[in-house]
């Protein structure tokens, strides 16, 4: 069975532009969601997505954005780049979102999409 | 306010020479605790959740526990494929938007 899949895998970007990272999700799995890694430190949440709905929001500013499409894959957007923002870009899938109850559902990564900002 | 440390930051090990990593965590209302395996350049390859106090998973040459405050992985005889970073994470309290540690870089030497 496929895993999740993101592209680009690799991505140069100069500052000021615009940026779409994609994903696909693991098949059967409902929920996406989308986590910065800069080197040297442990993913930061930016989004998840669950059923096209965001489900919640990580401290980043308002240039990110994302959204979930009906067949489940997700978009990230980010806007007006900076140096900053050069990263490994990972999506995580799983197979719901607990919305808070105590049951969790364990996410499993895609290979990442690293940016580069110059 | 939620958080995971992880210690040590680095490791390095003698093929054969076990030794434990840590995870500390503070979060209301622990629901689980997961670990990750995060080789250099790709995303975090799923290795063990870990519900309540007390629990045991094992995997290969992993174990992973699980007390109140913290979580351990135990490495047995390592191997130089062994060599990654191992992360840990706890959802936040009511939402599933999981928290790193920083993780520990262990490498593994023949």
């Amino acid at each position: 069975d496929a895993g999740v899949t993101q592209s680009p895998t690799h991505l140069i970007k100069t500052r000021g532009q615009h940026v779409t990272l994609r994903c696909s999700p693991i098949s059967g799995h409902k929920s996406v969601s989308w986590y910065q890694q800069v080197l040297g430190q442990g993913p930061q949440f930016i989004f998840q997505y669950y059923e096209k709905e965001e489900r919640g929001r990580g401290n980043f500013p308002d240039r990110f954005s994302a959204r979930q499409f009906p067949n489940y894959s997700s978009e990230l957007n980010v806007n007006a780049l900076l140096l900053g923002d050069s990263a490994l870009y990972l999506c995580a899938s799983s197979l719901a979102s607990s919305g808070g109850a105590s049951q969790i559902y364990e996410q499993y990564f895609g290979p990442g999409t690293r940016l580069t900002v110059t | 306010e939620d958080q995971v440390t992880q210690s040590p930051e680095a490791l390095r090990l003698q093929e054969g020479e076990s030794s434990s990593l840590n995870c500390s965590y503070t979060v209301s209302g622990l629901r689980g605790l997961f670990w990750y395996r995060q080789d250099p350049g790709k995303g975090p390859e799923f290795l063990f959740t870990l519900y309540s106090a007390g629990e045991e998973k094992e995997k290969e040459r992993l174990k992973a526990t699980l007390t109140k405050k913290e979580s351990f992985l135990h490495i047995t005889a390592p191997k130089p494929e062994d060599s990654a970073t191992y992360l840990c994470a706890v959802p936040s309290y009511n939402t599933d938007k999981l928290i790193f540690g920083t993780g520990t870089r262990l490498q593994v030497f023949p």
